[in-house]
């Protein structure tokens, strides 16, 4: 399988501070990856896929980059509204398979 | 607008079994797989497997072949999961979601999740 490992698990940002998540993939996954938003108690919601592709009403201060084994998530400026968990998802090989997570906390 | 609603929470003793259902309105049924992940400890995510809904066949992660079972209702658009011989290990949260639109796009349509809970 697949390994995705994701970093940092936790961090804590300041409003409208700029915040980064990776990932690195065990091998090259040719941007089949995926970024979830999952707040306390909801379903994960999809953020990001194909790398880099902002799914439908996601706000843009959200953007996926990368390529080859390491992707990274951006906020650029942090909003109360983000304080959630954050996961990465390959799904260049079965199984799909997914990084252990990020908890993002406002400061 | 899409929509998969999930059954009820589920207490159940150690050796049994549980049967998930995942109902899906606002697209064709039939056009998409439904694929099941667990959360354990309200954290990480792992894919148990997929079922299209229209053929019935199913790819399970190696690790669920032995646990989980799929299954689909046409006739009411309702996708299953029987988990069997139940442990402490199989409580978690478990959901239903469906592809964006291709297997490569992410899932972009979750269920509500169901907690199941092992306990004598």
């Amino acid at each position: 399988d697949i390994q995705m490992t994701q970093s940092p698990a936790s961090l804590s940002a300041s409003l409208g501070e700029t915040v980064s998540i990776e990932c690195l993939a065990s091998e090259g996954i040719s941007n089949d990856l995926a970024w979830y938003q999952q707040k306390s108690g909801k379903s994960p919601q999809l953020l990001i896929y194909a790398a880099s592709r902002l799914q439908d009403g996601v706000p843009s201060r959200f953007s996926g980059s990368g390529s080859g084994t390491r992707y990274s998530l951006k906020i650029s400026g942090m909003q109360p509204e983000d304080e959630a968990d954050y996961f990465c998802q390959q799904s260049y090989k079965y199984p799909p398979t997914f990084g252990a997570g990020t908890k993002l906390e406002l400061k | 607008q899409v929509n998969l609603l999930q059954s009820g929470a589920a207490l159940v003793k150690p050796g049994a079994s549980v049967k998930l259902s995942c109902k899906a309105s606002g697209y064709t049924f039939t056009d998409y797989y439904i694929h099941w992940v667990k959360q354990s400890h309200g954290k990480s995510l792992e894919w148990i497997g997929y079922i299209n809904p229209n053929s019935g066949y199913t790819n399970y992660n190696e690790k669920f072949k032995s646990k989980a079972t799929l299954t689909v209702d046409k006739s009411t658009n309702t996708a299953y999961m029987e988990l069997s011989r139940l442990t402490s290990e199989d409580s978690a949260t478990y959901y239903c979601t469906r592809d964006r639109i291709y297997y490569y796009d992410g899932y972009g349509y979750w269920g509500q999740g169901v907690m199941v809970t092992v306990s004598s």
